[in-house]
């Protein structure tokens, strides 16, 4: 099974500022099965991007996912006051699994 | 608009069962894949299970495997998670979810919380 590794925990951050967060696997995981979510508190988890780099139906562009192998980046490129939210990575190998999550919060 | 409707959470008893469903609207369910994920209080994502569109693949994850099934009913729209031999570790939001090709999964229901406790 692969596993996915998050980080960092949490990043504090400000309105405007640039957020990069990371997603390493254990394994090489397809480029094809490499997704994002947000979840905000009390509520269900959003999709944001899939494939690595394709930005789900109505995300913003600020929003973009690269990457390759085992390591992949989602990029804010600048931080709007909704946009603070624990965001988690996803692969789908024979089953999905997903990483721990990193927090983004207001600075 | 896609609407995914859980029901069926509650207060179990360890050893006890549940069951849970989804109503599905606003979409063609009888041509999706779909998955239930959990969500322990305060923790990350766990991906509980995968049903295909005509119920003939069917994963599970190895904490569940052997004590919840899943299954729908086209007809009905509907899926559904059959939990038994629930544990304390099993409490958590349950959410229904559509499988996006098998890549990611591109709605998600409110949730329903099972909560396992004597």
């Amino acid at each position: 099974e692969i596993v996915l590794t998050q980080s960092p925990g949490t990043l504090s951050l400000s309105p405007g500022e640039r957020a990069t967060l990371s997603c390493r696997a254990s394994q090489s995981v397809s480029s094809s099965y490499l997704a994002w979510y947000q979840q905000k508190p009390g509520q269900a988890p959003r999709l944001l991007i899939y494939g690595v780099s394709t930005r789900a139906t109505g995300i913003p562009d600020r929003f973009s996912g690269s990457g390759s192998g085992t390591d992949f980046t989602l990029t804010i490129s600048r931080l709007e006051p909704e946009d603070f939210a624990v965001y988690y990575c996803q692969q789908y190998g024979s089953s999905f699994t997903f990483g721990p999550g990193t927090k983004v919060d207001i600075k | 608009e896609v609407q995914l409707v859980e029901s069926g959470g509650g207060l179990v008893q360890p050893g006890g069962s549940l069951r849970l469903s989804c109503e599905a609207s606003g979409f063609d369910f009888n041509r999706w894949s779909m998955n239930w994920v959990r969500q322990a209080p305060g923790k990350g994502l766990e991906w509980v299970s995968y049903i295909n569109s005509n119920n003939r693949t069917i994963y599970y994850a190895d904490p569940v495997e052997g004590r919840f099934t899943i299954s729908r009913d086209n007809a009905k729209n509907s899926l559904y998670l059959q939990m038994n031999s629930l544990r304390d570790e099993d409490t958590a939001v349950y959410y229904c979810a559509r499988d996006f090709k098998e890549m990611a999964i591109d709605y998600w229901g409110q949730g329903t919380l099972v909560t396992v406790s004597s």
